[in-house]
């Protein structure tokens, strides 16, 4: 059972452009949602969150919003730039016997074309 | 130091022999996280320690899985008798309150490979 599903493997966009990651879940008690961005051999390095309680975060070039109803979050990069080339994972939260366990979408590959 | 350490960074097992993966947190956080991840997919939840307490281990797939942090700071992942289907990189995080916004900070993980 996939909780968290981004179901999108990848996505390329020009350089300038924005792009747009999409993330869709099914568990209503979730009550944070992230944003992670992955280079090759490296971990996930945290890059923008939203609690449930909100429908946007922004944090300069990135942008979260939260569609509780439709149980969607998306994250929007304006300008994108070559730099944001990477893998990208949507993760929610829940407190569960004392820690917030993050469960995971798939990932999506982001290639930003020069 | 300044971020998770994890080692080995690459690991690879004959079938059948036993692991040990290490992960150092960052010095002061509280939280200790271990995670899957297989090819393709997300980080899958393995286990969770608060200090040197294993208060969740629900996501260990077998009991060849075995998590511990003894003194509340380093930590050990090992895994008896290893499978094909073992194969994944381990990731360990860190992180000094449980606050979601915050996320946690991951180590690169050790790719382990059985062969």
């Amino acid at each position: 059972d996939q909780q968290v599903k981004q179901n999108s493997p990848s996505l390329s966009v020009q350089e300038g452009r924005i792009s747009i990651l999409n993330c869709d879940y099914t568990n209503s008690m979730f009550d944070y949602f992230l944003w992670y961005k992955k280079y090759p051999a490296e971990g996930p390095t945290f890059l923008i969150s939203i609690s449930s309680i909100k429908d946007k975060n922004e944090d300069g070039r990135f942008t979260v919003f939260l569609n509780k109803s439709a149980k969607h979050l998306s994250l929007h990069i304006v300008p994108s730039q070559p730099g944001d080339s990477a893998v990208y994972f949507c993760a929610a939260s829940a407190m569960v016997g004392g820690a917030q366990k993050l469960v995971f979408g798939q990932g999506t590959r982001l290639t930003i074309n020069p | 130091g300044a971020g998770v350490s994890q080692s080995p960074r690459y690991k690879v097992a004959k079938r059948g022999q036993d692991v040990a993966l290490r992960c150092d947190p960052i010095s002061g956080h509280v939280s200790l996280f271990w995670y899957q991840q297989a090819l393709g997919q997300g980080p899958e939840f393995l286990t969770y320690f608060q200090n040197e307490a294993q208060l969740d281990k629900s996501g260990l797939p077998s009991d060849r899985f075995f998590a511990e942090r003894p003194e509340g700071s380093v930590s050990t992942l090992k895994i008896q008798r290893t499978q094909q289907e073992d194969s994944a990189v381990y990731l360990c995080a860190s992180s000094l309150v449980d606050r979601g916004l915050s996320g946690y900070t991951f180590g690169s993980g050790t790719r382990l490979t059985v062969v």
